[in-house]
Parts: structure tokens; sequence; C-alpha cells
């Protein structure tokens, strides 16, 4: 019964390699967040989707391609990984309600990534 | 830019203590705010959301209170246990662009010694 799922969990890897993070709600939201937290903890949104439609790109390098087959899925794909790109990955889902606001944000566990 | 700043960043406290976070804001123009609580190495969990025009919202021993117009926001935890160490984030989500994204505070460290 998880809200927000994420895999993998765990992901180590090498420079210069390409690599996938999928993430699912079953929370029936229309909105799908992807948020980076570098060493420091700090927390910092990448994109958003709202069905589908990328609605926020934060300036993230285009080595980053967000992918959404459904409002339920938000893929994350790294292509040409650095060692920068360490960090924790979090997915979220919100629901966008009446008079253009949103409600509660749910997120993920997260998926930590090492770049050797 | 909408900057969130939280202190303070480090809280330890013995067991049994009422305690407040705070968190503060540079642009009033938010649809609403959220608490969460982060153990290390877990994900985030919500802990209370505030719409702009609300001015409290309460769960269990927690109190969240929010001044808009200020800037800042309040988490209130009562008699303090072992169990509420983690970090405390708070997040607000801004009205320019209707987004839906979060921007988040550095967040604050509470240590609740037994």
């Amino acid at each position: 019964d998880t809200a927000v799922s994420q895999t993998p969990k765990y992901l180590v890897t090498q420079m210069g390699n390409d690599k996938s993070i999928k993430c699912e709600q079953n929370l029936g939201h229309d909105t799908m967040y992807w948020y980076k937290q570098d060493s420091k903890k700090f927390l910092k949104i990448m994109f958003s989707y709202n069905n589908k439609e990328l609605i926020i790109n934060e300036t993230v390098p285009n080595r980053f391609s967000p992918k959404s087959p459904d409002k339920a899925h938000l893929n994350l794909h790294i292509n040409s990984l650095e060692l920068g790109d360490s960090a924790v990955y979090f997915c979220a889902s919100s629901q966008a309600s009446s008079g253009s606001s949103y409600n509660e944000q749910f997120f993920g566990p997260g998926t930590r990534l090492t770049v050797l | 830019k909408q900057e969130v700043t939280q202190i303070p960043a480090a809280l330890s406290v013995p067991e049994g203590e009422n305690l407040v976070l705070n968190c503060s804001f540079t642009d009033s123009a938010i649809y609403n705010l959220q608490w969460f609580r982060q153990d290390p190495g877990k994900g985030l969990t919500s802990l209370l959301l505030i719409q702009s025009s609300q001015r409290e919202q309460t769960s269990g021993r927690l109190n969240a209170s929010l001044d808009k117009s200020s800037g800042r926001s309040t988490l209130y935890i009562a008699a303090s246990q072992p169990g509420d160490s983690a970090t405390y984030l708070c997040a607000v989500r801004p009205i320019s662009g209707n987004t839906g994204k979060l921007i988040f505070g550095q967040g604050t460290t509470l240590q609740v010694k037994p």
C-alpha cells in the first residue's frame, strides 16, 4: 500500500554510465516531481510533470531527462553520469486543486546515487 | 526570489521539554506551507500542511502556525520524546509560476535525549 515508491533504493555506478530511476504513485495524483538532496541535505526541485506534461525544468543539465508514460509514473534517466551527480533523488506527488492551488505533497523513500 | 531559512540548524533538548522550531520565508506570496520530518537515511514524512488562509494546524503533539504577512512559521512540539529525534524541514509553495513546486529550508536537526 506504498503511496510513492522508487526503485532502486541504492545505485552505485561508474562515471560516464547511463542510469534510470523509476517512480510510481498510487494516490491518483496528477502532478509528480523530482527533487535532489545534496550532501548538505539541501532539497531542490528538478522537474515537475502535470498530467504527463513537463511544467518545471529548474536549469537541470540536459543529461537529465524525465519521462512520464502516464500520470502515475515519472522516471528519471541520467546520461554520462558525473561525480557531482552523487546525491539522494526524491520523487514526490501532489494533486492540483481548484483555485490553482496544490495540496499536500507526498515523497518517496529516495534513491541514493553514488557515482565513482 | 523565494528563500526559506530555518533556525536553529540543530537543537538538543532533554526529554519532556516543549520546543519551537522556526521557519522564515522572504516572499509572502505562497499557496501553503508544509512541515516534514526526515529520519536519517529515510524519505520525508509530511507532518502538517497550512494553507495561506489558515493561521495554524494541529496534529497530536504538533502545532504549526503561519504568519504569512511577516513570512514566519513555527512548529511547536509538546512534551518531546526521544522518538521525535529527526531533521525537520519546512517548505513553501510559491504562487509565482503556479507549478506546485516546494522551496525548502535547510532543516533543523533535533535530538531529544532520554
